[in-house]
């Protein structure tokens, strides 16, 4: 069965620098990899996903992530974060098989973005 | 397109009473599904459907209960509500085709059982 782990609950940056939001995944076939964010009273929307091919996958709002099959990591980027960044983030995994295998969801990470 | 829709909105039930949330898409997606979010816990999910007919178990089914007799349409119906099912729902779509597409999710429905 698949999974999806975010090691962190909470993750603090200050506006400007760099962020990273972690997320592993457990498949026994080929991944494909989501992230999602929401904001406060909001449904979730869709940010990036890796199908296949190129490993750095661009997404909505200047966000990237990283694909790297050895450490089965997922992780989300931004170079430079804004306050406006701050949500709750969710990595998620579908094994690539079939269209009938669910979407699974990490427990999510929130990122605070401080001026 | 309206995208996902979700009705209520908010639902406070009494222990034991039984209510439907309504999904509904106008994407023509061919799979939608049905999760949980609690504090801490992520999204779960409750049932999905590949296509109109086809239901199938999530992680926590249990206390729930979904039919799929049209595309744009998909139901979640609690039998006999109790204070566990306290949650935020949300209802997602998105084309099947090999799983690649991403999902759709509507606002969600904040349901308070007491």
């Amino acid at each position: 069965a698949q999974s999806v782990a975010q090691p962190e609950d909470q993750v603090n940056v200050a506006e400007g620098n760099p962020l990273t939001v972690k997320c592993t995944y457990s498949v026994s076939g080929n991944p494909y990899l989501f992230w999602y964010v929401q904001y406060p009273n909001r449904g979730l929307q869709f940010l990036l996903k890796y199908i296949t091919g190129d490993n750095l996958v661009k997404g909505s709002y200047g966000f990237e992530a990283e694909f790297n099959k050895s450490q089965t990591s997922f992780h989300l980027k931004k170079p430079s974060a804004l306050v406006s960044d701050s949500a709750l983030y969710f990595c998620a995994v579908r094994e690539g098989r079939s269209g009938n295998t669910p979407l699974v969801f990490g427990k999510g990470t929130r990122l605070s973005v401080i001026a | 397109n309206a995208g996902v829709t979700q009705t209520p909105k908010f639902q406070v039930l009494k222990t034991g009473q039984s209510m439907t949330l309504q999904c509904a898409q106008d994407m023509n997606h061919e799979y939608m599904s049905w999760y949980r979010q609690d504090p801490g816990m992520g999204l779960r999910l409750i049932h999905y459907s590949v296509g109109a007919g086809i239901t199938d178990q999530g992680e926590v089914p249990n206390g729930y209960n979904v039919s799929r007799s049209t595309t744009e349409d998909f139901p979640l119906r609690l039998l006999s509500a109790a204070p566990s099912q306290t949650s935020v729902y949300f209802c997602a779509s998105s084309y099947r085709s090999e799983g690649s597409y991403e999902q759709y999710f509507g606002p969600g429905t904040r349901l308070t059982v007491t």
